[in-house]
């Protein structure tokens, strides 16, 4: 079956720290890949997709996602993380070969210490 | 800008009600969905719309319908509600026709059943 694996539930970073969170998928052909974010009791914005072309795709709020093929890795970084970035952020699959339907990760949850 | 709309940030409902809830979209989007949210389990799809009056089954229909008179109108309807559907409810909307992936989201309703 499709999966969409976030293996960190919870990170802690710093304020002015580097930050990546991981996305495995377990899919054959390119799919198209999505990061959401969600801020407390609110819904999802798009942070940055990757549909074909070059790899490493620019989003908005500074981040960038990179698409690994070889590691079926689209993993989310930003150089320098805020206090504003705490949230909650999603990696979404989508691929014709299941239903044409987006498939989400379970979330990991940013926290920002300063 | 994609705007979706929900009718209720919060409702708060007892076992046994029938429950209503309204989304709305004002980009002339083909495509909407109805999701819930649960900690740990990311998103879930429990029905999706290409069309007007189409409807098509998700992961987690059971125990829910929908309806869609106008396109830009999408409802989900909880025919009697049980606890296990306290749940955060996300709408979705996308376009084109079919094309499910780059969806945008609206603030969700956080129901409560009691």
């Amino acid at each position: 079956a499709q999966s969409v694996t976030q293996p960190d539930i919870h990170i802690t970073v710093s304020e002015g720290a580097s930050l990546e969170l991981r996305c495995n998928y377990s899919y054959g052909a390119t799919p198209y890949l999505f990061w959401y974010v969600q801020s407390p009791g609110q819904g999802l914005q798009l942070l940055l997709k990757y549909f074909s072309g070059d790899t490493l795709v620019q989003g908005i709020k500074g981040f960038e996602a990179e698409f690994k093929r070889s590691q079926s890795s689209f993993n989310l970084r930003k150089p320098s993380v805020h206090w504003s970035d705490a949230a909650e952020y999603f990696c979404a699959v989508g691929a014709r070969e299941y239903g044409n339907k987006l498939v989400f990760g379970a979330g990991t949850i940013l926290r920002v210490k300063s | 800008d994609v705007k979706v709309t929900q009718s209720s940030r919060y409702l708060v409902k007892r076992t046994g009600e029938k429950v209503f809830l309204e989304c709305v979209q004002d980009m002339d989007h083909e495509n909407m969905f109805w999701y819930r949210q649960d900690p740990g389990l990311g998103l879930r799809l429990i029905y999706f719309s290409y069309d007007v009056k189409m409807k098509e089954k998700g992961d987690i229909p059971e125990g829910y319908s929908v309806s869609r008179e106008k396109k830009e109108r999408f409802s989900l309807i909880l025919e009697s509600a049980s606890t296990n559907q306290t749940s955060m409810y996300l709408c979705a909307s996308s376009s084109p026709a079919g094309f499910f992936y780059e969806q945008y989201f609206g603030p969700g309703t956080r129901l409560t059943v009691t």
